[in-house]
Order: structure tokens, then C-alpha cells, then sequence
């Protein structure tokens, strides 16, 4: 089983909102990662979790803030967003192993809408 | 800077033909290649991979080769279905490094 999930499927927000992306994985990948994708853009990494330890974020603004609870689940806390940020939020997951980390598995994505 | 790019947006292709998909990139520390396809509003679905140490992965109809010296790499598709009509991303990373660095993106179409 290869499934990655990510709710909700879609959110709009306004710019005073608070709300929360949730991700989760069970196939005990230790890796975990957000990715933001513009239209007819590539994929842009944003943070990366490993064994539930932030090692990567890719200077992305305060106003998104993630968290990983546990090894199976990953969030993305929002708040005072901007209507720049709408986008497609992608989750994904990886093994990392002493040698590595490999193929990274995506979810469906969350389609955020800023007004 | 774009360290890895697919310079053809878009490749139409007559269904049963073969679909050669390709991407080059320019960092040398990358040593592991992968390939995804996306449908719209869809996360992407990995398809294939390879390493540095390799010059060819195979996978059903699913072939990547990898040529270093050139920095460059292909996806055949053999046969083409029209199920394959999508976006195709080639990624790249550090094997030892979380991050993958994407492509632009091959919007392919095969037609029936």
C-alpha cells in the first residue's frame, strides 16, 4: 500500500482564518514532506520531517507553520495567509534509511484558496 | 537557476507508438533520478527511478536511461496508451539529501 492521504480535499480561507492541513501515511516511512504547487508549475519543496524532526525548510514564511505529531501523521498550520498563497498543497512520504532517502510517495493534495 | 529542466512542454504521440520523454540537468552532486505523472488536481504518482550507479531501469513498459556524462535522461514509454496522456515530471536529488528538485513538466497526449 502506497496511499498517502491529505485532508481536506479543498479549503478556502480568509485572510484572518486559522486553519490546518493534515496528512497521514501508514507505511512506516520516517520521511515526510510538504510540497507547494502553483498551475502549470512544478512542485516546490517546503518543509521535510525526519523521524519527526524538522531537517528541511526551505525559507518559507512564518505564517506556515508544520508540525508532526507522530511518525504516521504530518500537519500544516495556517494563519494570516496572503491570496498569493493559493496553491495545491502536496504531501509525500519516504523511507529513510542509513543510505537514504528514496522514492517519495504523494498524496492527492489539498486545494487552498486565499480570499 | 533550473538544475533540472524538460525543454519539451508538451509531445503528441499515436497510441501502441513509443513516447520518449527527456531531461537534463546540470548539478553533478545529483545521484538519484526519478519520474512522476500527474493528472490535474492530482498529487503526483511515481512511476519509476534510477541511480547514479545505473544506466538503465525498466519496469514494465516503463524504461529510464540514464547518460551522466551528458547529465541527461529519458522515459520511454513502449507501448503508448491513451491512460498515459498526462503531465510527466523528472525529479532529481541527493540520495543522502529529502529534497527533489522537479521539471517544468512534459504535457503528453497519446492519441487513439
Amino acid at each position: 500500500d502506497t496511499e498517502v492521504t491529505q485532508t481536506p480535499k479543498h479549503l478556502v480561507m480568509g485572510m484572518t482564518n486559522k486553519k490546518s492541513l493534515k496528512c497521514e501515511q501508514h507505511m512506516g516511512h520516517r520521511a515526510m514532506y510538504w510540497y507547494k504547487q502553483k498551475a502549470k508549475k512544478p512542485p516546490e519543496l517546503m518543509f521535510v520531517y525526519s523521524y519527526e524532526k524538522l531537517s528541511i525548510n526551505e525559507s518559507v514564511p512564518s505564517r506556515f507553520s508544520p508540525e508532526c505529531p507522530n511518525s504516521s501523521l504530518l500537519n500544516l498550520h495556517l494563519h494570516a495567509l496572503q491570496p498569493e498563497d493559493s496553491a495545491l498543497y502536496l504531501c509525500a512520504s519516504s523511507s529513510n534509511t542509513g543510505t537514504g532517502h528514496y522514492e517519495q510517495y504523494f498524496g492527492p493534495g489539498t486545494r487552498l484558496t486565499v480570499t | 537557476d533550473q538544475q533540472v529542466k524538460q525543454n519539451s512542454p508538451s509531445l503528441s504521440v499515436q497510441e501502441g507508438r513509443i513516447s520518449i520523454l527527456n531531461c537534463d540537468y546540470t548539478n553533478s552532486m545529483f545521484d538519484y533520478f526519478l519520474w512522476y505523472k500527474k493528472y490535474p488536481a492530482e498529487g503526483p504518482t511515481f512511476l519509476i527511478s534510477i541511480s547514479s550507479i545505473k544506466d538503465k531501469n525498466e519496469d514494465g513498459r516503463f524504461t529510464v536511461f540514464l547518460n551522466k556524462s551528458a547529465k541527461h535522461l529519458s522515459l520511454h514509454i513502449v507501448p503508448s496508451q491513451p491512460g498515459d496522456s498526462a503531465v510527466y515530471f523528472c525529479a532529481a536529488k541527493r540520495l543522502s539529501y529529502g529534497k527533489l528538485t522537479f521539471g517544468q513538466g512534459t504535457i503528453l497526449t497519446v492519441h487513439p
